[in-house]
This record gives structure tokens, sequence and C-alpha cells, in this order.
């Protein structure tokens, strides 16, 4: 899988978007990209994940470059409860549709959306 | 509460120890992943079952960890003659077979090796 680039550490005013990037220059074209959270003490969550078109769920939006060597994971209205930190994994999905689930985290970014 | 459910929460033992670890995935999911994490890393992939076949193994779990997973429901992490390298927080998570990649993580079991 591709290796993926962070910010360490990024901060966000309450009720602001939350823009947070993630660089992955060396992403094959069968090869997803997603987005998980992990607030403090509790198990990763995922958040969304797209392939090349941008995607928007309930949680976030997800905006993929043309070449796809990078993306951003947008948090429209960023609340307290959102401070965590936040992984952009790379992953292939195999032939068929199937996926293996293996996932390989990185540091990922530290969120804190502050009062 | 139908979520992928881990016990104990916390585990502090002595060095030398064996030490389990349960896990029950969401009902419905075939597959399951034990990661591990230590402080201030993320999640690193230790091994998954499809079902009750383990399919892969990482080569960070070494000959003392064994994990189990007997009917293709809930599975097991035992750790045997624990270290104090072995402290992190034990993570597991289940998915559907067919599944995009997501997978329902667990709170996790945190161990302590004194």
């Amino acid at each position: 899988d591709a290796k993926t680039t962070q910010p360490t550490s990024m901060d966000c005013a309450e009720g602001r978007a939350a823009n947070l990037p993630c660089n992955h220059s060396t992403i094959s074209g069968n090869e997803y990209v997603y987005w998980y959270r992990q607030i403090h003490s509790q198990g990763p969550q995922y958040i969304i994940h797209g392939l090349k078109n941008n995607e928007t769920n309930e949680m976030a939006s997800l905006i993929i470059t043309e070449d796809r060597k990078s993306s951003t994971l947008i948090l429209p209205h960023a609340t307290l409860r959102d401070t965590a930190v936040y992984y952009c994994i790379v992953r292939v999905e195999h032939a068929g549709g199937t996926s293996y689930g293996k996932l390989t985290f990185g540091q990922g970014t530290i969120l804190t959306v502050h009062p | 509460d139908t979520g992928v459910s881990q016990d104990p929460r916390h585990k502090i033992t002595k060095r030398g120890q064996n030490v389990t670890f349960r896990c029950d995935p969401i009902s419905e999911h075939n597959r399951l992943y034990w990661y591990r994490q230590t402080l201030g890393q993320g999640p690193e992939f230790l091994t998954y079952f499809q079902n009750e076949a383990q399919l892969e193994k990482s080569r960070l779990l070494s000959d003392r960890f064994s994990a189990e997973r007997p009917k293709g429901s809930f599975s097991t992490l035992e750790i045997q003659r624990t270290e104090q390298g072995d402290s992190a927080m034990y993570l597991c998570a289940s998915s559907l077979l067919a599944g995009a990649g997501e997978l329902f993580f667990g709170e996790g079991s945190r161990l302590t090796v004194l």
C-alpha cells in the first residue's frame, strides 16, 4: 500500500470547517483513500473513503485531486467532539470488489478543536 | 449495544505471566482483525480471520502470541510469557466479507506488563 504524509497537528475553531490534508504521491490506480479517526481512549472509527471522485457523507467530505496524489478531509462545522487523531490510509481493493481489510496506519494528524 | 466488544478493557500483569483477551465482533461480520497500538503510534496489524480461518499473521506476532476464532464468532488473543514490550492497547475489529474496507473497531484491551 502507498505511503501517506500528514501534518502532525492542526487546530480549528469550533463551528469552522476543518480541512485535513494528506499526501499520497505514490498511490496506484487501484488504491483507495480511507480516513479514520481515533478519539482519545477509543478504537478507530471509519469516516469516509474514495477512489477518484469527491465523496460526502453525514460525517465529512473527501476531496481527491485529479492526479490523486493528495486529498483533503473536510469536517464542515467542527465541534469539540471532533478533537481526535485523524488517519489517512491508502489501501488496495482486490479485483472483484472484495476487500482484504488490512489497514496500515501512520501517525496521523492530531486535530484540536478550540471553543 | 451491537458493536465490537472486548474484554477485559484493562489488564495489569507481571512479566512472565500469560494473558488472554476476548473479542466479540458484530454478529454478521465474517472477518475479524487484531491490531496493536503503542503510545503515540497508529495501530499495527497483527492478524486476521475470515470465519474460523486465520488467513494472515504479521511478523509482529511472535511465537508467544496465538489467536483463535474457533467457531467463526468470538476470538481470543493469548500472549504467553509476557514481556514489558508487550504493553500496548490490543484492538479488535470486524468487517463484512465484501465490505469496502470499513472496519468496526472495539474500544480495545489495554495491557500493562510490570
